[in-house]
């Protein structure tokens, strides 16, 4: 167990819906990564923040967003989803100084 | 940018014998190397990396890397495979320097099949 808790497992929506992923890091890590996993695309680094802000953007669609809350927790918020959105969604944290970062079990989110 | 190469989608290795998953990087400054393996509906789980000092570096399970920086190279090893590593497993890279871009660029993935 990597301490990181990403809730829910499973995700069945339509397309045009919007949902809302969630991530807990480990205790008194302050930087949380969002990371999707596509067969396509493989692991795409999506956003990063670190303690409640927004320190790095990567390949994340502007229907996508995300924010970290002072309790440290993020929420990854997907709206008028595509069917390419079908995805795992991973959520990451880190310390303040740490290299590795530990994975949650991530979000498997279907679009149909 | 920084850039992750697994060159091999699939490899085969007999059980008990050596396993190597090959990794090559490209990043503008010294980096940061890590593995990690990806077991069915699981998260990655964390197995080694690579900061500073000897080459040679041990992790979880019993594998181990050989950073080359000459090379450019991050091969993962096991000495002796078990059929229990048969996994996906990706190398990843991050900029040593600015705080701020600590983010990790990874490899497509080596699916690692151990034959009994």
């Amino acid at each position: 167990d990597s301490g990181v808790t990403q809730t829910p497992k499973h995700l069945i929506t339509a397309t045009g819906q919007r949902v809302t992923l969630r991530c807990s890091p480990r205790s008194g890590d302050l930087s949380v990564y969002w990371y999707q996993q596509s067969l396509d695309q493989g692991l795409q680094f999506l956003i990063h923040y670190y303690n409640g802000e927004e320190r790095a953007k990567g390949n994340i669609l502007e229907r996508f967003s995300a924010q970290q809350f002072p309790d440290l927790h993020s929420e990854l918020n997907l709206s008028s989803l595509e069917l390419g959105d079908s995805a795992l969604y991973f959520c990451a944290s880190s310390t303040h100084l740490g290299t590795e970062a530990f994975f949650g079990q991530g979000t498997r989110l279907t679009v149909v | 940018a920084q850039s992750v190469a697994q060159p091999e989608d699939q490899v085969n290795v007999a059980e008990g014998n050596p396993l190597t998953v090959k990794c090559t990087y490209s990043v503008s400054g010294n980096p940061y190397l890590f593995w990690y393996v990806q077991y069915p509906n699981r998260g990655l789980q964390f197995l080694l990396k690579y900061i500073t000092g000897d080459n040679l570096v041990k992790g979880s399970y019993g594998f181990e890397a050989e950073f080359n920086k000459s090379q450019t190279s991050f091969h993962l090893k096991k000495p002796s495979a078990l059929v229990s590593d048969s996994a996906l497993y990706f190398c990843a890279v991050r900029d040593r320097v600015n705080f701020g871009n600590e983010k990790l660029t990874f490899g497509t993935g080596t699916r690692l099949t151990i034959i009994p």
